[in-house]
């Protein structure tokens, strides 16, 4: 069975930072790129950035450029995402998604994590 | 960034119609549009990729179709689980890949 299993809900306050963890079970680790999304309560999908799992390049989306670091530990199949400087218009669930590549360069999410829920709240 | 609306934003409907959710892109994605199926609590699935490809697993009632900037999906004979939201996301050249603010499909 192939899986991606997020690290548990946190609470933050504002201006710290937030480090979610995705571990991989079932299949190549290194073999797939590794996107994060999140999703604002009651709202819809945004992407954030994605991490191509064999050599840890990374992209992110321009929103969230110099507060986000995407890694990856290869000896443990898990990617990380973290986020600093959160603001309270950072808490959202935030997901892992697996790219299966069908298409190089047009990504799809064929696997998700369960999500992991990001609350800033003073 | 590419903008996505979906139409319409909720649609009621009853076990066994057919319903169908579009889809627009700000400008031509050819056919690098995904569909998904959200239920609460719970992540997307994936059930549609490249406009028109059904994803390994998910039932034949759904179907996809479009190019360019118009894209469609279609659910026949709708079932009781059918009942959530459905995202259409872009995975044209450029990131950020964006979704639309997708159809929350109830049961009339």
């Amino acid at each position: 069975q192939v899986h991606l299993v997020q690290s548990g809900a946190e609470v933050t306050n504002p201006g710290a930072s937030v480090k979610v963890s995705c571990k991989a079970s079932g299949y190549s680790f290194t073999g797939y790129y590794l996107h994060w999304l999140r999703q604002a309560p009651g709202q819809g999908l945004e992407w954030m950035g994605c991490i191509k799992s064999r050599s840890g390049a990374t992209s992110y989306a321009q929103k969230f450029q110099g507060r986000v670091t995407m890694t990856r530990d290869t000896s443990i199949s898990t990617a990380y995402m973290e986020l600093s400087g959160l603001r309270s218009d950072d808490t959202a669930v935030y997901y892992c998604a697996r790219d299966p590549g069908y298409t190089l360069g047009h990504p799809m999410y064929d696997l998700w994590g369960q999500g992991s829920l990001v609350t800033v709240s003073s | 960034d590419i903008q996505m609306t979906q139409s319409p934003s909720s649609l009621s409907a009853s076990v066994g119609d057919r319903v169908t959710i579009t889809c627009r892109a700000s400008q031509s994605i050819y056919s690098y549009l995904n569909w998904y199926q959200q239920k609460p609590g719970k992540a997307p699935k994936l059930l549609i990729y490249g406009a028109s490809n059904l994803q390994s697993g998910v039932p034949a009632r759904f179907s996809g179709s479009g190019s360019g900037t118009d894209f469609t999906l279609t659910i026949t004979s709708l079932q009781p689980e059918d009942f959530a939201t459905y995202y259409c996301q872009q995975s044209s050249s450029t990131p950020p890949y964006t979704f639309g603010q997708g159809t929350s499909l109830e049961i009339k």
